[in-house]
């Protein structure tokens, strides 16, 4: 079975800028997280999606946004780009939602770097 | 708030060493705990997870992990660690949200480098 796919695996954008980034989740799993990584702030979470649906949103500006498609595609956009938003991103993917047991895979990530 | 705490930034251990990462929470009821490690420039790939049942708990790679009610602590441990142990290892609990939803809380990371 086919692992959870993110693209594009690498961006290059400048201040001021939006950028969208994509995950494809594991077949079968209908809900999608996203984090945010970066060496000081660590491991965040940025919002899940189930059914299309945003279900939670972490402590994020509104410039950080997301959907979710019918097929359990997600795309997350973050506008007006800052330089404090590069990190890597990292999409999970998991069977359900509300189930703090049901396990979360990750993707390989995105590393946004903000010029 | 619930939380988890990873004292140990970086570790070093000889190959074929023991390893004991450390790992602590704060969390009102049972939690769901993960160990997580990531590989440079890769994501996060799941070694074990606990939420019931026998305290010790075995994963991938060689790994275990103790569940320690009295203690708070999920530590990682491996008998005999291989050079390509080399990474970062996160330890997570696993949140129920208002109003639905559900997310991972991460520790700070250990770093952990294997000496040849």
């Amino acid at each position: 079975k086919a692992g959870v796919t993110q693209t594009p695996r690498y961006l290059i954008k400048t201040r001021g800028q939006q950028v969208t980034l994509s995950c494809s989740p594991i077949s079968g799993h209908r809900s999608v997280s996203w984090y945010q990584q970066t060496p000081g702030q660590g491991l965040q979470f940025l919002f899940e999606y189930f059914s299309e649906t945003q279900r939670n949103k972490g402590n994020f500006p509104g410039r950080f946004s997301g959907r979710q498609f019918s097929n359990s595609r997600s795309e997350m956009n973050v506008s007006t780009l800052e330089l404090g938003d590069s990190a890597l991103y990292l999409c999970a993917s998991s069977r359900t939602s509300g189930d703090p047991g049901d396990t979360q895979y990750f993707g390989p990530g995105t590393r946004l770097t903000v010029l | 708030a619930q939380s988890v705490t990873q004292p140990d930034i970086h570790i070093t251990v000889s190959e074929g060493a023991s390893l004991e990462l450390r790992c602590n929470y704060s969390y009102g009821a049972t939690p769901y705990l993960f160990w997580y490690v990531q590989s440079p420039g890769q994501g996060l790939q799941l070694l074990l997870k606990y939420f019931s049942g026998d305290t010790l708990v075995q994963g991938i790679k060689g790994f275990e992990a103790e569940f320690k009610r009295s203690q708070s602590s999920f530590n990682l441990r491996k008998p005999s660690v291989h050079w390509s142990d080399a990474a970062e290892y996160f330890c997570a609990v696993g949140l129920s949200l208002t109003g639905g939803g559900n997310k991972l809380t991460f520790g700070t990371g250990t770093q952990l480098k294997v000496e040849l």
